[in-house]
């Protein structure tokens, strides 16, 4: 079965620093996201992407957050300097239809802000 | 804020039926209710979806009330390995994102 698949696992990272956490959506799908999870918090929308372009954004997502699709493969969260806070579980996900299909979310990346 | 409510917590034992219950009473005409869940901080998971008919897949059944303001999800053997978190997530034309809820904790015990 067709998978969504993220890198690294377990990113730790000093604050301040930039961070690049890397997806590899399924090879159809056209409309991709990234959602984060603090621990013992809800899963969070941060943004939407399709077509080249920021769909759609949440208050999350501010100006230290970008995103990325820099070839036909791979999508990526970049946060330019990390706070303690930004500490979570980014997921990313991808579907084929944005109403009638679900979507694949990846296994996440742990990101460890110290 | 999510448009769902969904109780915090429910046991099955094993090989019975899960019958996980949603309230989503201000549903719209155009929106669905979706399931997914999340084992154990795992990515989530797409469970099935409807809009006003019964749906079935592999996986579980979703049962909509004819009002549309409520819903039920069924495991109908319940495993060890469904032990998660449920979501019921009510998503419309033009929604972009889903919106998670705290959701249903779902535990089966031998």
């Amino acid at each position: 079965e067709p998978e969504v698949t993220q890198t690294p696992s377990h990113q730790v990272t000093q604050m301040g620093q930039e961070v690049i956490l890397r997806c590899v959506p399924i090879s159809n799908h056209l409309y991709f996201y990234w959602y984060r999870q603090i621990l013992g918090q809800k899963v969070e929308f941060l943004v939407s992407f399709y077509n080249n372009e920021i769909s759609e954004k949440s208050e999350i997502f501010d100006d230290q957050f970008s995103v990325e699709r820099p070839d036909g493969s791979n999508f990526t969260l970049k946060i330019r300097s990390t706070k303690l806070e930004d500490s979570a579980m980014y997921f990313c996900a991808s579907t084929a239809g944005v109403l009638l299909q679900g979507y694949t979310f990846g296994s996440g990346t742990r990101l460890t802000v110290v | 804020d999510a448009k769902t409510t969904q109780p915090p917590s429910m046991d099955c034992a094993e090989g019975r039926a899960a019958n996980l219950p949603c309230n989503h009473s201000t549903i719209s005409g155009n929106e669905y209710v979706y399931w997914y869940r999340q084992i154990h901080s795992q990515g989530p998971q797409y469970i099935i979806h409807g809009l006003k008919n019964n749906e079935t897949n592999e996986m579980a059944s979703l049962i909509i009330t004819e009002d549309r303001k409520s819903s039920t999800l069924i495991l109908p053997h319940a495993t060890l390995r469904d032990t998660a978190v449920y979501y019921c997530i009510v998503r419309g034309v033009g929604d972009d994102k889903l919106i998670f809820g705290t959701g249903t904790r779902l535990q089966v015990f031998p």
